[in-house]
């Protein structure tokens, strides 16, 4: 199916151990972004990417790893997960400026 | 750092009644976008305005983007319980999105 896919979608790991969620999107979009969303801060981004190899750290990059080596794939990584990484974690694509987001459902992460 | 503030955090209305919420920043963005998640979803996309002063519609949704391209709103006429819901602004500065904290609407039938 076309879109954008999420997986897992619930995911319970233990501190200090490394985890990585998958995203994985149809459309061929250049651009592709991962924000986390809590209450209190809403949803901030996390690293993006305007292109296969290209990485850029966005607001709350530390403990977090990606790669991007095909154009459909963006995974994240937590090297070492903590609790304060406990959220929800939404991948999104968009083909550049002015052209809007679509976002996956989401992967709902626990560290305990 | 871009920062938007969203408001009311929170609305609880009656069906067939207006409502507005706005999105502030000090900061000029190159475009502005409104987004609604439902519960367990990701956002969706429900516009983009991009010109100063831009107004656009989405049935009973009115859209518009501040003259400086600084802040917006977004006008629901006669809400219905389909419109519950978080709405979320968000920002457009080099192809990333500096989101709002978002306003959760409750429409009551």
């Amino acid at each position: 199916d076309a879109g954008i896919t999420q997986s897992p979608r619930y995911k319970i790991t233990e501190t200090g151990r490394q985890v990585t969620l998958m995203c994985h999107q149809t459309w061929s979009h250049s651009y592709m972004f991962w924000y986390r969303q809590d209450l209190g801060h809403g949803l901030r981004l996390i690293y993006y990417s305007a292109a296969a190899d290209i990485t850029d750290k966005g607001e709350v990059p530390d403990g977090y790893v990606v790669s991007r080596s095909k154009t459909e794939n963006f995974p994240l990584t937590l090297e070492s997960a903590t609790r304060s990484q406990t959220s929800v974690y939404f991948c999104a694509s968009s083909q550049g400026q002015g052209y809007g987001y679509t976002f996956g459902s989401g992967t709902r992460l626990t560290v305990v | 750092t871009q920062l938007l503030e969203q408001s009311p955090q929170f609305l609880s209305i009656q069906e067939g009644e207006n409502l507005t919420v706005y999105c502030n920043s000090s900061s000029v963005f190159s475009s502005l976008q409104w987004y609604r998640q439902e519960p367990g979803e990701g956002p969706v996309l429900l516009v983009t305005v991009v010109t100063g002063g831009e107004v656009k519609k989405l049935k009973r949704l009115t859209f518009q983007f501040g003259d400086a391209r600084k802040d917006s709103s977004l006008h629901i006429t006669a809400a219905q319980p389909g419109d519950t819901g978080l709405y979320l602004c968000a920002g457009e500065y080099g192809n990333k999105l500096v989101f709002g904290a978002g306003t959760i609407l409750r429409v009551k039938s």
